[in-house]
């Protein structure tokens, strides 16, 4: 598959508890972003890299959400101490060069917090 | 900070009629506009690229025009089709980071 590729698609987490959601981007692409996507609303910018530098991160919600991307590749979205509020779509995407240049999503992840 | 607004009303046309969606922003005057669509549970995927310097961009049944004095962005869909049905969204790149529009829900009647 050359697409982005997330994992899992659904998650369901209790309140309380740690989530990780991990995305795969396409090979040999240099940026990359996570997005928040509510329902019936537009993807909201969470953090970005390039490469594994973590260039800008300051549509995290809080301090309970944290990226790494640590060899350039493969980044994880952590949520710690998960909250009702945090229940959205997870969308990662990646970029073939700088942060201006059309973007490829992966389907996204569906986080459900009870 | 940067503020996109597109139609929030779901669009409804008649196949074969063109669809036109609207994209406004505010303050800052980007320096490119993207339009992406989306289908139900599925990512973004992207349509096309105008650069502020260029007033229309086409491609195949798609065109958009970019107007920097009036901060809008609108993106035609001519020959309008069933499959074209879907939510539109456009995005623009301001201060290091992109903002997404709502979006605009299409259908398309048969």
């Amino acid at each position: 598959g050359a697409g982005v590729s997330q994992s899992p698609r659904y998650k369901v987490a209790k309140r309380g508890q740690d989530v990780a959601l991990r995305c795969d981007p396409i090979s040999g692409h240099v940026s990359l972003f996570w997005y928040q996507q509510a329902l019936g609303q537009g993807p909201e910018f969470l953090t970005y890299f390039q490469n594994e530098a973590q260039l800008d991160k300051s549509g995290l919600p809080s301090d309970r959400f944290f990226a790494e991307r640590p060899e350039g590749s493969v980044s994880t979205l952590k949520i710690q101490r998960t909250q009702q509020e945090d229940s959205a779509v997870y969308l990662c995407a990646s970029s073939i060069r700088e942060i201006n240049q059309p973007q490829h999503f992966g389907d996204g992840t569906r986080l459900s917090i009870l | 900070s940067q503020k996109i607004e597109q139609n929030s009303e779901a669009l409804n046309i008649q196949e074969g009629k063109t669809a036109t969606l609207t994209c406004n922003y505010t303050n800052y005057s980007p320096a490119y506009l993207q339009w992406y669509r989306q289908d139900p549970g599925r990512g973004p995927v992207f349509l096309l690229l105008i650069r502020e310097n260029e007033k229309e961009k086409r491609k195949e049944r798609l065109k958009v025009t970019f107007d920097t004095t009036l901060k809008q962005s609108l993106f035609h869909i001519t020959a309008s089709q069933p499959a074209d049905s879907a939510t539109y969204l456009c995005a623009q790149y301001t201060g290091n980071q992109f903002y997404f529009g709502t979006g605009t829900s299409l259908t398309v009647i048969p």
